[in-house]
C-alpha cells in the first residue's frame, strides 16, 4: 500500500507566476485535502476534493485553484504568486470516517517565491 | 483570531517521564479532535484522536484527555522515549472531517 506522495519537493518561482503542484492520493483514498503551512505555524485548509469536485474550501482567494482526476490524484494551482505564498504545501488523502483515522499526508512541497 | 492554540512551543522532557502538551480552543461548535506528530522533511502522521463524547482515549503510551467545559485538551505519553522529539499539532473539526484546524504546534524534546 503506497502513501501520498507529493511533487516536486522543492521549488522556487518568481513573484507573479504561476505554479501547479501535483499529489497522488494513498490507494483506496477517494478525498484530497491541500494545506499551506507558513513558517512556525500550523497547516492551514486550503480546499478539499471529493469525487472531482470542490468540496469546502478555507480562507484562501480564487487564485488558489485545484482539480482531482477520476484516479484521485489531485493538483493544487496557484496564479500570480505573492512573497507570502512561500510555504510547505500539503496534500493529505483519506477515506469516508477520515475523522476517526486522521488524513494521511504527503512530506509537502516546499515552495519559495522569490 | 486562532481558534486552536498550543501555547507551549516548546517543551523538553526527560526519557522515561511523562510529556503533557495542552491545546485549548475557542470554537464550542469543535466536535472531533486529533493530535499528529511532524518530523521535520516528513508530512504530519495521525497520532490520536477524541470524540467530543469522550473525556479520554488511550492508545498505548499515548493517551488524550478533554475537558469541554474548559474548551482544554492534552495529550500525555508516558513514558517519553527520544523517538517522539517532532513537533506536535493539535486538530479540531466542526465538520466530520470535511476539515481540520490546526493549532501552531509544539517542539517536544525528549532527552536521553
Amino acid at each position: 500500500e503506497t502513501g501520498v506522495t507529493q511533487s516536486p519537493t522543492h521549488l522556487i518561482k518568481t513573484r507573479g507566476q504561476q505554479v501547479t503542484l501535483r499529489c497522488s492520493s494513498q490507494s483506496g483514498h477517494n478525498t484530497v485535502s491541500w494545506y499551506q503551512q507558513a513558517l512556525g505555524q500550523g497547516p492551514q485548509f486550503i480546499f478539499q476534493y471529493y469525487r472531482e469536485e470542490e468540496n469546502g474550501r478555507g480562507n484562501f482567494p480564487p487564485r488558489f485553484s485545484g482539480l482531482q482526476f477520476p484516479n484521485y490524484s489531485s493538483e493544487l494551482n496557484v496564479n500570480a504568486l505573492e512573497l507570502d505564498d512561500s510555504a510547505l504545501y500539503l496534500c493529505a488523502s483519506s477515506s469516508q470516517g477520515a475523522f476517526r483515522y486522521g488524513y494521511t499526508f504527503g512530506s509537502g512541497t516546499r515552495l519559495t517565491v522569490v | 483570531d486562532q481558534q486552536v492554540k498550543q501555547n507551549s512551543p516548546s517543551l523538553s522532557v526527560q526519557e522515561g517521564r511523562i510529556s503533557i502538551l495542552n491545546c485549548d480552543y475557542t470554537n464550542s461548535m469543535f466536535d472531533y479532535f486529533l493530535w499528529y506528530k511532524k518530523y521535520p522533511a516528513e508530512g504530519p502522521t495521525f497520532l490520536i484522536s477524541i470524540s467530543s463524547i469522550k473525556d479520554k482515549n488511550e492508545d498505548g503510551r499515548f493517551t488524550v484527555f478533554l475537558n469541554k467545559s474548559a474548551k482544554h485538551l492534552s495529550l500525555h505519553i508516558v513514558p517519553s522515549q527520544p523517538g517522539d522529539s517532532a513537533v506536535y499539532f493539535c486538530a479540531a473539526s466542526d465538520n466530520y472531517g470535511q476539515n481540520f484546524v490546526f493549532g501552531p504546534g509544539t517542539r517536544l524534546s525528549v532527552l536521553p
